[in-house]
């Protein structure tokens, strides 16, 4: 079975730019989350969908920020412009729905984005 | 405000000998507490969860913690160090009825030979 996957693993572009990382979760997997990790500071939740709705968009940062999830299966963030202090490791996340499998999230590596 | 909070930032061990790294959650949770472990440019891969049916839950790869709550502590605990257990360790929690995840900062692993 595929993990979650993202990309770019790394991306480098210039304040005022826009990037668009990307999420492929689990296949089958209703909830998919994004988490943003600055240098130096902990994991913090930006938002999570159930297939293609937002549950909970209250971590976003402002309205640079945009989050979709097409159809419910992979999602897309995309930074729009970026600024310096957009810069850190974006983390995906996805789990199953159910009782048993609460709170139980499958992790992808992570894009490291960089804005200069 | 929930919180989560790892006590370490780094936890050095030597080989063979045990390993602790502490979490205390705040007591407004109605706790669900997780533990979560990544490797160098992995993602976070879960080690165990507490949901209230056993106070001390077993992990993978030998690992345990035990929910105290009169400390409101979750503490990861291994007895025995492994070079491969070198990693980051996340302490993690969710609020009552949410999926709003909240992460302790993290705390670094290093195992020496």
């Amino acid at each position: 079975e595929a993990g979650v996957t993202q990309f770019p693993s790394h991306s480098v572009i210039e304040k005022g730019q826009t990037v668009t990382l990307r999420c492929d979760p689990i296949s089958g997997h209703d909830n998919l989350y994004w988490y943003r990790r600055v240098m130096g500071k902990e994991i913090k939740f930006l938002l999570h969908f159930v297939k293609e709705s937002k549950q909970d968009e209250s971590g976003m940062p402002n309205n640079r920020f945009l989050a979709e999830r097409t159809g419910g299966t992979y999602s897309t963030l995309k930074v729009q412009p970026a600024e310096l202090e957009d810069s850190g490791v974006y983390f995906c996340a996805s789990s199953q729905g159910g009782t048993a499998a609460w709170g139980i999230q499958y992790f992808g590596a992570g894009t490291r984005l960089s804005v200069l | 405000a929930q919180s989560v909070t790892q006590l370490d930032s780094h936890v050095s061990v030597s080989e063979g000998t045990p390993v602790l790294l502490r979490c205390n959650y705040s007591s407004s949770y109605s706790p669900s507490l997780f533990w979560y472990v990544q490797h160098p440019n992995k993602g976070l891969q879960l080690l165990l969860k507490y949901t209230s049916a056993a106070t001390l839950v077993k992990g993978i790869n030998g690992f345990e913690a035990e929910f105290k709550k009169s400390e409101t502590s979750f503490h990861l605990t291994k007895p025995s160090a492994h070079m491969s257990d070198a990693a980051e360790y996340f302490c993690v929690g969710y609020p009552t009825g949410g999926f709003k995840t909240i992460f302790g900062a993290g705390t670094r692993l290093f195992v020496k030979a």
